[in-house]
């Protein structure tokens, strides 16, 4: 099955800098990969998301890049905010006829921002 | 337009106990799933609903069992509760999987097994 890594595992930025996470994985079939942002005491909300058949998508501040050759995947944010500050989660999910939607999850990067 | 609901939010059980978690999809959405998070980790299948039957499993034992009703809500019952099942239990609601891959999660139900 799937295996997500990801890292690093906490990441400390001043306001104002870049903040990079990276995952892999390792399924080749895989074709759909999620960012999730989750604050304290709530469930992870979906923030950008990339297909295999795109190698960059930007959204304002946040942009995701896929290296499909490579399995890599990385989440970029710009200018961080002291919102920003929370766990973020890759994700990978295949796309066969038997693991639709079945989403692999990385173990997440504590990202904390200060002013 | 609300988005995922979950019910309740927390839960004390003991040991041996079994428990049922409700979840209500987000408008428009027929598919749930759900995931195990536990603490300091990221969350993990369960299995997913889809027109009432579950599709698919992840590697959980047969203790975890599911539901579909006909308004797409859905039910996890987890039978004979050990200490490790204590976790943050989060449902996840989709369009039918085959036109989009995009999961809504909602806030979770906290379970804490004594």
């Amino acid at each position: 099955g799937e295996n997500v890594e990801q890292h690093p595992s906490t990441l400390s930025v001043q306001e104002g800098d870049s903040a990079v996470i990276k995952c892999t994985y390792s399924d080749s079939a895989s074709n759909y990969f999620p960012w999730y942002k989750q604050e304290l005491g709530k469930g992870p909300q979906l923030i950008i998301d990339i297909r295999s058949n795109v190698g960059e998508k930007k959204d304002q501040r946040i942009a995701v890049t896929l290296n499909k050759t490579a399995k890599h995947f990385s989440l970029h944010i710009t200018e961080t905010q002291p919102e920003d500050s929370a766990v973020y989660f890759c994700a990978a999910s295949p796309r066969g006829f038997d693991s639709w939607g079945k989403l692999q999850f990385g173990a997440g990067t504590q990202v904390v921002v200060t002013p | 337009d609300a988005g995922v609901t979950q019910s309740p939010t927390h839960l004390i059980k003991t040991r041996g106990q079994q428990v049922t978690l409700r979840c209500s999809p987000k408008s428009g959405h027929d598919t749930v799933s759900w995931y195990q998070q536990a603490l300091g980790q990221g969350p993990q299948f369960i299995f997913q609903y889809y027109e009432e039957e579950e599709r698919q499993r992840g590697n959980f034992p047969d203790r975890f069992s599911g539901h579909q009703f006909p308004n797409y809500s859905s039910e996890l019952n987890v039978n004979a509760l050990l200490l490790g099942d204590s976790a943050l239990y989060l449902c996840a609601s989709s369009l039918p999987i085959i036109l989009n891959n995009e999961q809504f999660f909602g806030p979770g139900t906290r379970l804490t097994v004594l």
